[in-house]
């Protein structure tokens, strides 16, 4: 079945510092990776959807100049968290989709603290 | 604009009993696809089930039966006799049209007590 390896799973960083989380498909090839956040006991939230090969496009009140999404390959999306806050903080999951067989696969997530 | 709604937000069971949570969805594509999701405390999201817009047929799994009814807008979700292992958050979800985006509803937690 298909894979999607997100890393890392949790990260710990200081303020003001960036942070790098990775989402690749590992047996499919991802049209579309989604990336969402969930802050506690809530429900997960699109940030912004991206194609390989062009610009992510963000969902209404998320700072795209924060939240910075590469999509380089067809297996490979990554979001950068930079100048990160401790408002920042949150759990953060990668889907990929291939708009086929397999639909939306999730990864495992990355719970991130910002300190 | 797309929109999903659980409006149960907790629901507490003792064990063996048959529980259903809700979902009501809103959508102006003519296709679309209906997922539920489990979510354990660890945060992994839990593929349940998947669901397009032109299959009305109910389905069970085991213990899980969805009820999806296109009249009421409706795609809901049963476990018979839950056990502990069932505790967890469970998420309704949409996608549909052109973007491909998947929504979530806003999730029901489930307990289930000894």
């Amino acid at each position: 079945g298909a894979v999607v390896s997100q890393h890392p799973s949790r990260v710990i960083c200081k303020s003001g510092t960036s942070v790098k989380i990775e989402c690749r498909s590992l047996d499919f090839q991802a049209t579309t990776m989604f990336w969402y956040r969930q802050f506690p006991k809530q429900s997960l939230m699109l940030m912004a959807t991206s194609n390989e090969g062009s610009k992510a496009t963000y969902e209404q009140g998320v700072e795209k100049d924060k939240f910075l999404i590469n999509h380089a390959s067809l297996t490979l999306s990554t979001l950068t968290v930079t100048s990160a806050h401790p408002e920042d903080s949150s759990f953060y999951i990668c889907s990929a989709s291939d708009r086929g067989v397999y639909g939306y696969t999730f990864g495992s997530g990355t719970r991130l603290t910002v300190v | 604009a797309q929109k999903v709604t659980q409006a149960q937000t907790e629901i507490s069971v003792v064990e063996k009993e048959d529980v259903t949570l809700d979902c009501v969805y809103e959508t102006r594509d003519t296709t679309y696809y209906l997922f539920w999701y489990k979510q354990p405390p660890s945060g992994e999201l839990v593929f349940l089930i998947r669901r397009n817009s032109f299959d009305e047929q109910n389905e069970i799994s085991g213990r899980y039966s969805w009820n999806f009814q296109k009249s009421t807008s409706s795609f809901n979700f049963t476990i018979t006799a839950s056990q502990v292992v069932d505790s967890a958050v469970y998420f309704c979800a949409l996608s549909g049209g052109d973007t491909d985006k998947l929504i979530f509803g806003t999730g029901t937690r489930l307990q289930v007590f000894p």
